[in-house]
C-alpha cells in the first residue's frame, strides 16, 4: 500500500486556470505539509496541517489554498494559474512532535508535476 | 532554522565509502539534524536524524562533533543505486514546522 499518495501525477494547464491537487496518507500521522520544488530543485514548505489545522503558512501568494477534509488528507487548490507556478509539489505527512522528543520523519509523496501554459 | 552549506556534488566509485559534510554553524539547542535522499522524479526519504555524537542505521551513519556546527553522513560501500541528491537540514524540535531543503549534495557512483 502506498503510503502516501498524490493525484494526479501529472497536471497541464492553460494560464488563469483554477486546479487542485489531492494528497492522502494511510499512516495514521497527524501533520501533513506541502512542498513546492522549482527548477532548480530548491524544496521549500509552503503549508503544514496538525489534526486539520494550518500551523504553518509560509509567504505564499493567496491563490494558494489548502484544504484539510480529515487528518489523512490535504489537498491543495490552486487558483489563477500563472507560469512561475510550474514546479513539483510535494505532499508529505509524520508524527507531530515538539523538543525534546525525537524528530519525527516526514514522508513524501511522489510529487504532482504542474505546468501551467 | 539554521542554514545548512554542503558540497553541490561528489563523485565516488562502487564499494566505497562516501562522506559527505555539512555545516550549520547556527544550529539551536533544540534542532535536530538529519538527511534526506532524494531519486529523480521521487518525493525525498529519510535516511538518519541525530541530535549528537554517532547515529547508525542500516543505510548510514551520522557523525556529529560536540559543537553540533557540523555533521558529516557516511554511506558504506556504495552502489550505483545510491546515486541521487542527498539534503542536509536541521529541523526545530519535532520538525513539524517543516523543513528547508537547500540544493543538496549530488553523489554520483561510478563502476
Amino acid at each position: 500500500d502506498t503510503a502516501v499518495s498524490q493525484t494526479p501525477k501529472y497536471l497541464v494547464t492553460q494560464m488563469g486556470n483554477d486546479k487542485s491537487i489531492k494528497c492522502e496518507q494511510n499512516l495514521g500521522h497527524d501533520t501533513m505539509y506541502w512542498y513546492k520544488q522549482d527548477s532548480k530543485k530548491f524544496l521549500k514548505i509552503m503549508f503544514s496541517y496538525n489534526n486539520k489545522e494550518l500551523i504553518i503558512n509560509e509567504t505564499v501568494p493567496n491563490r494558494f489554498s489548502p484544504k484539510s477534509p480529515d487528518k489523512a488528507h490535504l489537498n491543495l487548490h490552486i487558483n489563477s494559474l500563472e507560469l512561475g507556478d510550474s514546479a513539483v509539489y510535494f505532499c508529505a505527512s509524520s508524527l507531530f512532535g515538539d523538543f525534546p522528543s525525537s524528530y519525527n520523519e516526514q514522508f513524501f509523496g511522489p510529487g504532482t508535476r504542474l505546468t501551467v501554459l | 532554522l539554521a542554514k545548512t552549506t554542503q558540497p553541490i556534488s561528489m563523485d565516488s566509485y562502487e564499494g566505497q565509502e562516501v562522506n559527505i559534510t555539512c555545516s550549520h554553524n547556527n544550529i539551536a539547542t533544540n534542532d535536530y539534524i538529519t538527511w534526506y535522499q532524494q531519486f529523480p522524479s521521487q518525493g525525498p526519504r529519510f535516511i538518519i536524524q541525530g541530535y549528537k555524537t554517532k547515529v547508525t542505521n542500516e543505510v548510514a551513519s551520522l557523525f556529529i562533533p560536540a559543537d553540533r556546527k557540523s555533521s558529516t553522513l557516511s554511506l558504506p560501500r556504495v552502489s550505483l543505486s545510491d546515486t541521487a541528491v542527498y539534503y542536509c537540514l536541521v529541523a526545530e524540535g519535532g520538525g513539524a514546522d517543516g523543513l528547508t531543503f537547500g540544493k543538496g549534495t549530488h553523489l554520483i557512483i561510478q563502476p
